[in-house]
């Protein structure tokens, strides 16, 4: 098993930006997916491969990993930014996949 | 546009199988690795099994491991999740899962969920 930390939640004003943390050991080393999930919808593929944003993702959405912590940064926060955000990432010891817990995002 | 349509969730009792199915469109299916993907109704996601775009690869989450079956049908477009043994902790909404990565390109270690999912219920 392997875990992955966030942050329960995280608060930001519109037009502000949220930067939500994942951390675990030298998961710098690791590749990181980030998902976006709005409420009553399945998750949505926003950040992969540490930095790289799927097609149709905004530019304002961005990831970065090094150390024992991955970040994804949401500039310019939105209304639809709201949601649950949740990292994952590969485990080659285990050959399996693992999801932080997810953090809350509130846009207010 | 990719679709991916999972069927076949149902309330089961402890103890009791089920078959998920999962039927897909919009993408060649014979060219990617596929998973299930689970979620307790208002709790986090898990990652639950993988299957090679040739079958030859399975792995499965410890929670799972020989009770639950990951297969596939190329010719079908086909995933298929077989869980036996069901318990309580089981209960999830299931969501299949398309490897952003293809059998002619070096792994991506991601994967795109699409579609509402199948819920299983495991109560007695």
């Amino acid at each position: 098993s392997y875990e992955l930390t966030q942050p329960p939640s995280v608060s930001v004003s519109p037009g502000q930006t949220a930067r939500i943390t994942c951390s675990g050991d030298e998961l710098g080393r690791k590749h990181i997916s980030w998902y976006h999930q709005r409420p009553g919808q399945s998750p949505v593929l926003i950040i992969y491969q540490d930095t790289v944003r799927p097609s149709g993702i905004a530019e304002r959405i961005s990831g970065s990993n090094s150390g024992n912590t991955a970040t994804l940064t949401v500039s310019a926060t939105q209304a639809i930014d709201d949601g649950d955000y949740y990292c994952l990432m590969w485990d080659s010891r285990t050959a399996g996949y693992f999801f932080g817990g997810g953090t809350k995002v509130t846009v207010l | 546009e990719v679709n991916l349509v999972a069927s076949g969730g149902a309330d089961v009792q402890p103890g009791g199988s089920l078959r998920l199915s999962c039927a897909t469109s919009g993408f060649t299916f014979e060219d990617h690795t596929m998973h299930w993907v689970r979620q307790v109704p208002g709790k986090g996601l898990q990652w639950v099994s993988l299957i090679s775009w040739d079958s030859e690869t399975t792995q499965y989450a410890d929670s799972v491991r020989g009770r639950f079956t990951i297969s596939r049908d190329n010719s079908m477009k086909s995933l298929h999740l077989q869980m036996n043994s069901l318990r309580s902790e089981d209960t999830a909404i299931y969501y299949c899962a398309k490897d952003k990565g293809s059998r002619i390109q070096p792994p991506l270690y991601t994967f795109d969920i699409r579609g509402q999912g199948t819920m299983v219920t495991v109560s007695s």
